[in-house]
This record gives structure tokens, C-alpha cells and sequence, in this order.
């Protein structure tokens, strides 16, 4: 199983939206809803923003949602703020193989 | 919610093996349908899915590092532990312990990392 696809960088000004994508095959992301996305500033370690596609865990501003569409999951951040820079990163979790694949990140700039 | 806090040694010799325990507070490791698992992150690089432990005791190891790795639970303790033997420099990662929700698919929380440096 592969790793996932992400963009290297994104960027936006603040108040702006950002979209990252996460791009799979029709055999892992095409086929499981099993997405979760987390955001990890620099230094610290990683956090739970998105589950199941487009769930936000308790605590997570509705500033940033998840979707779906084919083999290509996306996180959407609206009204950017200086705290949303750092690095994203999507995973699978595939039942099939029962193991999980990471994206290779996507380093959120905030202008 | 559980906490998650990682100990072990910071450096380990080529060819040896990799010993790190998760130590979980704020909770029992045994309660609910819950499973356990170690992730890594070499420096300025991306995430990696090592494997999980259930409260049962079964695991399921990434293909990639199955032959290397070993992880158990001892609920006692509260504790669940990663063995990664005949390690390499490019094991040398920030090692995470996280509360893994099985099937759903996702980690929730993390523990701070440990760093662990293979070298001679």
C-alpha cells in the first residue's frame, strides 16, 4: 500500500481559505472512509482535526472540515488565522490490510 | 481523556534492538474496545504507522517493519511497550504513542514522542 499524495506547501493570507488534498487509488482512498487529517506545529506532536472524512473531534473550530470525492480527500481551512500554520497530514486506514498509510504532509504557510 | 507519556533510551547501537514503553494515565488501557499504537517520524520527514496492540493482546504490524517489531501490553502497569530490533540509522525517528480507535481508523491523543538516535 502506498503512501498518500499530498501536496509539499500551500499558502494563503489570513482570513483566506486553503484547501490540501490527499490523493489515493481507487483501492484505498477511492474505497474507505476511513480518513482522519492532523495538524502538527513545530516541535510538538500531532493532532486529531478531522475523522472519518468530515468529522470534528470536540474542540476543533468549525473553521476546518473535510470531504471526499473519488480517490482524493481534501481538508478545507477557512478564515485563516497565524495559529493553522504548520504541517498537515492525511491517513488511511484501510480494514482490508488492516494497516494505515500516512500522506507525505503539507507545510501550511500563513502569510 | 487519556494521557500518553513515552520513556526509553535516547540512543541504541546499530544492530541492537529498540525498547520504548507508553505509559497511559487518566484512564484504564483495558477498558472499552480500545487498541494501542506506536507511529514514527524521522526528523524533517513524514508520518510512519509501525502497529497496534488491542486490549486483548492482539496486534497487527505495518508490512513493511513486521519482521523487526514486537509490541505487548501489560495492564498492571497501565503500560503497552514497542520492540524494533536490528536497528539501522534510519530508524532514528521521534517515536509517538497514541490511543488508536481500531477500525475507525484514526489516533486520539498522542503522546509527546520520544527521540531515538541509532548510532554507534
Amino acid at each position: 500500500q502506498s503512501a498518500l499524495t499530498q501536496p509539499p506547501s500551500v499558502s494563503g493570507s489570513p482570513g483566506q481559505s486553503v484547501t490540501i488534498s490527499c490523493t489515493g487509488t481507487s483501492s484505498d482512498v477511492g474505497s474507505y472512509n476511513r480518513v482522519s487529517w492532523y495538524q502538527q506545529p513545530p516541535g510538538t506532536a500531532p493532532k486529531l482535526m478531522i475523522y472519518e472524512v468530515s468529522n470534528r473531534p470536540s474542540g476543533v473550530p468549525d473553521r476546518f472540515s473535510g470531504s471526499k470525492s473519488g480517490n482524493t480527500a481534501s481538508l478545507t481551512i477557512s478564515g485563516l488565522q497565524a495559529e493553522d500554520e504548520a504541517d498537515y497530514y492525511c491517513s488511511l486506514y484501510t480494514s482490508s490490510s488492516t494497516n494505515v498509510v500516512f500522506g507525505g504532509g503539507t507545510k501550511l504557510t500563513v502569510l | 481523556q487519556v494521557q500518553l507519556q513515552e520513556s526509553g533510551p535516547g540512543l541504541v547501537k546499530p544492530s541492537q534492538t529498540l525498547s520504548l514503553t507508553c505509559t497511559v494515565s487518566g484512564g484504564s488501557i483495558s477498558s472499552g474496545s480500545y487498541y494501542w499504537s506506536w507511529i514514527r517520524q524521522p526528523a524533517g520527514k513524514g508520518l510512519e504507522w509501525i502497529g497496534r496492540i488491542y486490549t486483548s493482546g492482539s496486534t497487527n504490524y505495518n508490512p513493511s517493519l513486521k519482521s523487526r517489531v514486537t509490541i505487548s501490553v501489560d495492564t498492571s502497569k497501565n503500560q503497552f511497550s514497542l520492540k524494533l530490533s536490528s536497528v539501522t540509522a534510519a530508524d532514528t525517528a521521534v517515536y509517538y504513542c497514541a490511543h488508536d480507535y481500531g477500525d475507525y481508523g484514526w489516533f486520539d491523543p498522542w503522546g509527546q514522542g520520544t527521540l531515538v538516535t541509532v548510532s554507534s
